[in-house]
């Protein structure tokens, strides 16, 4: 069964730290991965979309990698901001152009 | 500005009731979806429309329905037949079926009492 799975759960980092949010994935066969910020009470913002060729992509503060070869991606996020409070989403698409939905970590960032 | 406007932002509902949830986008994609979202879960897809006067049945389709006489415009009615309907209703589009960037509103919270 396809399943995008993040860990954790949910994250509180004081400002200024640095943090990184996993996806693990076992759709096949993968066509590309997204991860999504999503603020509370809105609709979720494209981050980065990375294709089966691409180990890293950059959004700013944000980065994310992905390891094909063990269904793997991290959303590293640098010098965190109280405006990265969110929850983010992980996506993943298969050759047939459905997205599986993990259910998000979700990232407080305290004073 | 171009993007995706659902309307209304809160909705309260009455068991027994349709209600209709407005999405319209000025972005000239093909492609519009209706998703459901839950605490806890991730995203489901109730219906996606990929042309005019098309669309299909996602993983969640039951007690739900949709048209798509526009481009612009792909409103849901969640009807009395739905036996969970308090959720948080995403609409999104995209150029093509799930080919780029998947561009969401900003949602709409239906409460049933």
């Amino acid at each position: 069964k396809n399943q995008v799975e993040q860990s954790p759960q949910s994250l509180i980092i004081l400002e200024g730290k640095n943090c990184t949010l996993q996806c693990n994935y076992t759709v096949s066969p993968f066509s590309n991965l997204r991860w999504y910020k999503q603020d509370t009470g809105r609709g979720p913002v494209s981050l980065t979309i990375m294709t089966f060729s691409e180990n890293t992509k950059s959004n700013g503060r944000y980065t994310a990698t992905l390891d094909a070869d063990t269904k793997q991606s991290s959303l590293h996020i640098t010098a965190s901001q109280l405006s990265d409070s969110a929850s983010y989403i992980c996506v993943v698409s298969d050759r047939s152009y459905k997205l599986i939905f993990g259910s998000g970590t979700r990232l407080l960032v305290r004073p | 500005d171009g993007g995706i406007t659902q309307s209304p932002k809160y909705l309260f509902r009455k068991e027994g009731q349709n209600v209709t949830l407005s999405c319209e986008q000025n972005l000239n994609h093909d492609a519009m979806y209706w998703y459901r979202q839950d605490p806890g879960q991730g995203l489901r897809l109730i219906y996606y429309s990929q042309i005019v006067n098309d669309f299909q049945k996602g993983d969640i389709a039951e007690g739900y329905s949709v048209s798509r006489e526009k481009k612009e415009s792909f409103p849901l009615t969640v009807t009395s037949a739905q036996k969970n309907p308090t959720a948080f209703y995403l609409c999104a589009s995209s150029i093509a079926q799930n080919t780029g960037e998947l561009f969401f509103g900003e949602g709409s919270r239906l409460t049933v009492l």
